[in-house]
């Protein structure tokens, strides 16, 4: 079993549409999780740290359960540009390695 | 984020040959890495280091060297290119204050090994 995993897709979703992506992780020791956002062909680019008690961003929101031990992401309100591959990124306590979700692939249709 | 600089940019070349991939970057950042990214695989650490002369191996180093002289340079080495290490390659820096530091990658390295 992969330590973080996504579902990859690909999510087809009308512009303006509400959609959400989870990701879980099998490693009860991971602490820090982060969304990145990568564009084809691009380098990922950190679209938000997830804290326990949840947060948002603009139309973003990210959630993380540890009792289930997952995390997810909520677009609201979206954009053609929100068009991208989304990575869930889980990172252990004390340990430089982060571990990186093969992506869900998100394209936002007009 | 031109912050972080890889060169080249794009590379093919022949089995067998050796390859430097140089990444350097402006962030003042201590802590750097390289991944290798491959289609249905995700990002890979390679090697990574947390200040200069410190390097430390990650989950797939096999094959690959690097070299930490300045803080703002990592350089990873492939001794001898063989063509299942064609894939996508980045360097990536972060800070190290505060364990909840994300990190920063540079635009990538597309290497073919032909």
């Amino acid at each position: 079993r992969k330590e973080v995993e996504q579902d990859p897709g690909p999510f087809n979703v009308p512009e303006g549409a509400t959609v959400a992506f989870n990701c879980t992780y099998s490693n009860s020791a991971s602490q820090s999780f982060f969304w990145y956002r990568q564009d084809c062909r691009k380098e990922p680019k950190l679209l938000m740290s997830v804290y326990s008690s949840g947060n948002e961003d603009g139309r973003f929101t990210a959630q993380l359960n540890r009792a289930s031990q997952y995390i997810s992401l909520l677009i609201r309100d979206s954009k053609l540009s929100d068009s991208a591959t989304y990575l869930c990124v889980g990172r252990n306590f004390g340990n430089e390695k982060l571990t990186f979700g093969t992506g869900t692939r998100l394209t936002i249709i007009p | 984020d031109a912050d972080v600089t890889q060169t080249p940019r794009n590379r093919i070349t022949k089995t067998g040959k050796r390859i430097m991939l140089e990444c350097s970057q402006t962030k003042g950042h201590d802590r750097m890495y390289w991944y290798r990214q491959d289609p249905g695989l995700g990002l890979r650490l390679i090697y990574y280091s947390f200040d200069v002369k410190d390097i430390n191996k990650g989950e797939i180093s096999d094959g690959y060297s690097v070299s930490r002289q300045a803080q703002a340079k990592f350089s990873l080495s492939l001794e001898s290119a063989i063509p299942n290490q064609t894939a996508l390659y980045f360097c990536a820096t972060s800070a190290s204050i505060g364990s909840n530091q994300p990190q920063h990658f540079g635009d990538g390295t597309r290497l073919s090994i032909l």
